[in-house]
Order: structure tokens, then sequence, then C-alpha cells
């Protein structure tokens, strides 16, 4: 258990919908990771916030839009939902961001049918 | 351009040889490189980390070479088992757009 919680495991959706994705890092760190993982497409980094503030960002879609909270969790917002989006989700956190040495969570798997 | 390349087929090993594991760069020149565990539908879990001015780093059963010559990392897995069957994935930080990339993965088998 790496201490990274996320939200929902599991949601099941229809295209053109929105869905949130919750992810709470490990006690202390404040860094927050969000990637996508997909079986063609490997694991993506879509973005970093750290301490609240966007740190880094990746392949996300315009479609796609997250922040981080004064509480340090996180939220993954996917609106226009198309049926490529479905993927595994998955958080990580952080609090040496001089290596970016990561803890995962377990993931939330999103289908879009 | 600019890649990661993991061996792109699966390795099959038979227990207690040691596995080995590539990960090659093109066009980065990383700070230090990360290796992690994936087992199916979980997310990955760090393993090990070796800096750019360090060739060798190991931990119980594994080793990790770092050639920034050859822009290349080796994983080794000694005395393999069964348990060790995963995909393994690298992972570099592209240190002039501070963020992380990972390699595709391997995926080990490791037969009894």
């Amino acid at each position: 258990d790496s201490g990274v919680t996320q939200t929902p495991k599991h949601l099941i959706t229809a295209t053109g919908q929105r869905v949130t994705l919750r992810c709470s890092p490990r006690s202390g760190d404040l860094s927050v990771y969000w990637y996508q993982q997909s079986l063609d497409q490997g694991l993506q980094f879509l973005i970093q916030y750290y301490n609240g503030e966007e740190r880094a960002k990746g392949n996300i879609l315009e479609r796609f839009s997250a922040q981080q909270f004064p509480d340090l969790h996180s939220e993954l917002n996917l609106s226009s939902l198309e049926l490529g989006d479905s993927a595994l989700y998955f958080c990580a956190s952080n609090r040496d961001t001089s290596t970016d040495t990561q803890y995962f969570g377990p993931g939330t798997r999103l289908t879009v049918l | 351009s600019q890649k990661i390349e993991q061996n792109s087929e699966a390795l099959n090993i038979q227990e207690g040889k040691t596995a080995t594991l590539t990960c090659n760069y093109t066009n980065y020149s990383p700070a230090y490189l990360q290796w992690y565990r994936q087992d199916p539908g979980r997310g990955p879990v760090f393993l090990l980390l070796i800096r750019e001015n360090e060739k060798e780093k190991r931990k119980e059963r594994l080793k990790v070479t770092f050639d920034t010559t050859l822009k290349q990392s080796l994983f080794h897995i000694t005395a393999s088992q069964p348990a060790d069957s995963a995909t393994y994935l690298c992972a570099l930080v592209d240190s002039s757009a501070s963020k992380i990339i990972f390699g595709s993965g391997t995926r080990l088998s490791i037969r009894p």
C-alpha cells in the first residue's frame, strides 16, 4: 500500500459525459501527478501540481483539467468523453522534488461506452 | 526526436537465472533514471533510482547500471523467481521540460 488513495476504482460512463477522478496523496507529500495508461500508449504523464500550483504539463488534452486543493487532494476532470479516453488513470505523489520518485495510487479504471 | 525505449518483446527467463532489461534514451540529458515495477491492473511501484554520476546501484537482488555515454540503463534481477514476473518501467526526468517520461515497459516472465 503506497498511501496514495484514488476514488472511484471503476467508472463506466457514456460518450460526451463529464467525470471527476479524485486523489489523496501520501501524508506530507506536496506534489501530485496524474497519468493515463492505455494498452497502446503506455504510461502518459498528464500534469503535475505542487502545493496547489501547476508545476508541469504533459500531453493533457484541453478537455481535461485538474486542480490541487488546499488540503492537497487533487481532482482530474475529464469532459466531452470519447471512446479513446477509456484507460487507467493513475495519481502519484512525492515529497522529494529533486528526484521525482513517485508513489502511485491504485488507479481509476474509466470505461467510456 | 526524443525517445525512451525498452525491450519491445516480452522476456521469458528460467527461474534462478539473471534477467537483464534494457532502457535506451535519445536526445535527453537526464540527471537520474528510475526503475518501477508494475503488476497487471495496479500502479507502478518504485524500485531504484540511479544518478548520472553513479555507474551502478544495488538493492538486494536488483542491480541497475547507467551509462550516459551509451545513453543506456540496464536493470538486472539475479536469482530470479516466479514472483518477479511483472512489467518493469524505466523513467527519466527531462530537465529541460521538468517532466517525467516513462518507457513503455518490458514484460518479464519467470518460469519455474
